[in-house]
């Protein structure tokens, strides 16, 4: 199993220009999560989704949206990048949710100038 | 507010010392506690949960949920420890996760 992946690995982006981070598992997991991680900070939950068609918001999910069509996708898009989304993010799941352990993926290193 | 503290940024100790990683948090249910640790280039990873009171490549933590904390223990670091070390509380029964600042740990030999 290659577990939690995600693409791409680094992007730079202009202010304004939208991406779309990718994030796949393949272990049939129904929650998965997206958190982004600040230099000095703790991770923070932008968004999560506890099976296909259900996401909610996390802490702080201004200027982002999610879909989950899929058990296995879990897509975070960003509309107007701004240098304030200058971050990691990171995508995780986890089988049951409540008291689960959650498995990570490599991270996405975004950089908007 | 739920919140979860660790408040050492860099913890330095020499190999065969104990270590001891500080998380205190802030909630008003029965929280659900768990360290997660990110070795150097790898992914952060589940080291240990509360509820499971088990014993992980040494390292424990003790639920106090009388001065609402859960530091990491262990009584003799290797230098195969140092990485960085999350502790992060799940508000039961929401499924969100709060995560702490993190703190380095540095093993010298």
């Amino acid at each position: 199993n290659a577990g939690v992946t995600q693409t791409p690995k680094f992007r730079i982006l202009k202010i304004g220009q939208s991406m779309t981070l990718q994030c796949a598992q393949d272990m049939n997991h129904n929650y998965m999560y997206w958190y982004r991680q600040d230099p000095g900070m703790g991770l923070k939950l932008i968004y999560y989704s506890v099976g296909a068609g259900i996401t909610d918001k996390g802490e702080v999910p201004n200027g982002y949206n999610v879909s989950r069509s899929t058990t296995e996708d879990f897509p975070l898009r960003l509309e107007l990048a701004a240098p304030s989304q200058t971050s990691v993010y990171f995508c995780a799941s986890s089988p049951g949710g409540a008291e689960d352990e959650q498995f990570f993926g490599p991270g996405t290193r975004l950089t908007v100038l | 507010a739920q919140r979860v503290t660790q408040p050492e940024k860099l913890l330095s100790v020499f190999k065969g010392a104990p270590v001891e990683l500080k998380c205190n948090y802030s909630y008003s249910g029965s929280p659900e506690l768990f360290w997660y640790v990110q070795y150097s280039r790898q992914r952060l990873q589940l080291l240990l949960r509360h509820i499971s009171r088990e014993s992980i490549k040494g390292f424990t933590a003790d639920l106090n949920k009388g001065e609402t904390s859960f530091h990491l223990k262990k009584p003799f670091a290797q230098e195969e420890d140092s990485a960085m070390y999350y502790c992060a509380l799940e508000a039961s029964g929401t499924y969100k996760y709060i995560f702490g600042t993190g703190t380095r740990l540095k093993v010298l030999a």
